[in-house]
């Protein structure tokens, strides 16, 4: 049972444009979500972060949005640039301590020149 | 700062064979796993230690052995090697088990013809 999904696997998005990538999760558990990114022949990288306790984080480019009562979240990144091609990884976790990360499965984010 | 380094980067082994992947972090991270990564089903835990001496199963954990002598180090063994065991594995560590940010070593392509 996938508690944590990412129903998008590939997407495209002309650079300078907004790209959004979603995940939705199962398990009303969890209550702290990451983000991560790979590129090829990399291992995943963290990214952004962000609590039950908030709806919204914002770093830079990057922004996560959290919506508890849908259970779901989503990264923007704006602008987009080309270094932004690689593979988001949505993550969660739960909040008794030593919790091990649950991970969707990826959406691949194409930038198109 | 080498961060968690992986060996080897490729591997081809038979049906029944062993062998050992090797991780090792010189950030002084007292948690550390390994996860595989398979098409469609995103990052799965296998084994994990919150320090020297102490592991426990992950998500995933049949067909594998780790051990923790020391903190820096963290072998992953594949016992008798199966074509399901065809995967890209990953060591990750962070400072502390509660801590979600995990860092990753590049990645070990692993074939099991």
């Amino acid at each position: 049972d996938q508690q944590v999904k990412q129903n998008s696997p590939s997407l495209s998005v002309q650079e300078g444009r907004i790209s959004i990538l979603n995940c939705d999760y199962t398990n009303s558990m969890f209550d702290y979500f990451l983000w991560y990114k790979k590129y090829p022949a990399e291992g995943p990288t963290f990214l952004i972060s962000i609590s039950s306790i908030k709806d919204k984080n914002e770093d830079g480019r990057f922004t996560v949005f959290l919506n508890k009562s849908a259970k779901h979240l989503s990264l923007h990144i704006v602008p987009s640039q080309p270094g932004d091609s690689a593979v988001y990884f949505c993550a969660a976790t739960g909040p008794f301590g030593n919790e091990k990360l649950t991970f969707g499965t990826g959406t691949r984010l194409t930038i198109i020149p | 700062n080498a961060g968690v380094t992986q060996t080897p980067k490729f591997q081809v082994l038979k049906t029944g064979q062993s062998m050992t992947l090797q991780c090792a972090q010189d950030m002084n991270h007292e948690y550390m796993s390994w996860y595989r990564q398979d098409p469609g089903m995103g990052l799965r835990l296998i084994h994990y230690s919150v320090g020297a001496g102490i592991t426990d199963q992950g998500e995933v954990p049949n067909g594998y052995n780790v051990s923790r002598s020391t903190t820096e180090d963290f072998p992953l063994r594949l016992l008798s090697a199966a074509p399901s065991q065809t995967s890209v594995y990953f060591c990750a560590s962070s400072w502390d088990p509660n801590n979600e940010k995990l860092f990753f070593g590049s990645g070990t392509q692993l074939s099991v013809l």
